[in-house]
């Protein structure tokens, strides 16, 4: 069965960090490009970041470019989002999700919330 | 970048009932990179159509996709009380980078 946990979120001042884990499990990892997206409270979907199965491809939405980072250790089966200079506009829950090689998501995990607030 | 607009905003049917929901793109879109998800209140949401018209794994019939180049249909042919959630499409793209686009999504709600 494919698990993916999110964890590491939590409630952070304006302009502080906060780094977000995923965990995978039931499929390999390395072979599938994974994806961070967002949901703001009350609001719809945006998609934040992407990063292809070996990491040589990465990116990122506009609205986090330059203060967020991607990444992922196919040895742990884990991908991660490094968020600094944090914004209250970038308070939400973060999914995890795997892309089935066809430009969508085909599994989620349950989120995680950040929360940016003084 | 691609702009993606469903109507309606929010759609009331009752359980039995045909419900019709609508995805426009600000240009052309891949009908192999369109897909729409279902999400309930407290849940991630859940891949539906993939391809604009492929069902995912699990889905059961009564989901439909279709359409191509900006107009894509999502439709439910017998609502059921389930069925009652936020639908969003999605497209990708890749110019003039990798990126996929939501839209605001459309709530299906028990009239």
């Amino acid at each position: 069965e494919v698990q993916l946990v999110e964890s590491g979120g939590g409630l952070v001042k304006p302009g502080g960090s906060l780094r977000l884990s995923c965990a995978a499990s039931g499929f390999t990892f390395s072979s599938y490009s994974m994806n961070w997206v967002r949901q703001a409270p009350g609001k719809g979907l945006e998609w934040v970041s992407s990063i292809s199965s070996s990491s040589s491809y990465i990116y990122y939405a506009d609205s986090v470019k330059g203060r967020f980072t991607i990444s992922r250790d196919n040895a742990k089966n884990s991908l991660y989002l490094q968020m600094n200079s944090l914004r209250a506009e970038d308070t939400a829950v973060y999914y995890c999700a795997r892309d089935r090689a066809g430009g969508h998501f085909d599994y989620w995990g349950q989120g995680t919330l950040v929360t940016v607030s003084s | 970048e691609i702009v993606l607009t469903q109507s309606p905003g929010t759609l009331s049917l009752s359980p039995g009932e045909r419900a019709t929901l609508s995805c426009r793109a600000s240009q052309s879109v891949s009908s192999s990179y369109l897909a729409w998800y279902q999400q309930k209140p407290g849940q991630a949401p859940r891949l539906l159509i993939y391809g604009a018209s492929s069902r995912a794994t699990g889905i059961p019939d009564r989901f439909s996709g279709s359409g191509s180049g900006t107009d894509f249909t999502l439709t439910i042919s017998r609502l059921e009380p389930e069925d009652f959630a936020v639908y969003y499409c999605q497209q990708y793209g890749s110019s003039p980078q990798n990126m996929y686009t939501f839209g605001q999504g459309t709530k299906l709600e028990i009239k």
